[in-house]
């Protein structure tokens, strides 16, 4: 399975916009590029996925790198509801059978 | 309804018990996963099925026992569990297994084994 690297930790502050990074330098032509997070005491929750194209949706935007080696999650105004763990994750063709979780990146979001 | 609703959200029990945890969801996915997650840690994907039929075991020991008995439900049979495998057990179901799906994810039974 294709692996992906994400920073432990980051903080930011409420109202702010945040940049979620990860690096995934062996993504196949396709892979796509799943985000979930996981609130404290909650289940993982999807949030975006992309292939090649940028996307956005009410709750962020993904920006995709031209050869897709990385990719970057945005929140645009984040609120201390969006203090979670993110995770990273690359979807081949088999998809979401082999949904793996990294390591992720815990957000910490200060009032 | 986009909810995964799994029941009992906590559990105790001996190490010579047999229990089982539950999942329901009413989205009409076909795929649905059971996932096993550590205090502090990822979760760990343990079983996939697909159209009611297992097509994923990671290797995981004879003791979890999982059962798909139609579309909407899904089991987990635990028997003679040893201490460790204390942890939040995850259930999550997608429309299909592709990989332009999303896994919806219930909020888990916390299970505690002595």
């Amino acid at each position: 399975d294709a692996k992906t690297t994400q920073p432990n930790s980051m903080e930011s502050n409420e109202e702010e916009p945040v940049h979620l990074p990860c690096n995934h330098s062996t993504i196949s032509g396709t892979d796509y590029i799943h985000w979930y997070r996981q609130l404290p005491s909650q289940g993982p929750e999807y949030v975006i996925h992309g292939l090649t194209s940028n996307v956005n949706n009410r709750m962020a935007s993904l920006a995709i790198a031209e050869d897709r080696k990385s990719s970057t999650l945005i929140l645009h105004r984040a609120t201390l509801r969006d203090a979670a763990v993110y995770y990273c994750i690359l979807l081949g063709i088999q998809g979401a059978q082999k949904l793996v979780f990294g390591q992720g990146t815990r957000l910490t979001i200060n009032p | 309804d986009t909810e995964v609703t799994q029941t009992p959200k906590h559990l105790v029990m001996g190490m010579t018990n047999k229990k089982s945890l539950k999942c329901e969801q009413h989205m009409g996915h076909r795929a649905m996963y059971w996932y096993k997650q550590k205090a502090k840690k990822p979760p760990e994907l343990m079983f996939v099925y697909s159209y009611e039929k297992l097509s994923i075991n990671e290797s995981v020991p004879s003791r979890f026992s999982p059962e798909c008995p139609n579309s909407s439900l899904l089991n987990l049979h635990l028997h003679a569990l040893q201490p460790e495998d204390s942890a939040l057990y995850l259930c999550a179901s997608s429309q299909d297994a592709q990989g332009d799906e999303k896994l919806f994810f219930g909020s888990g039974t916390q299970l505690s084994v002595l």
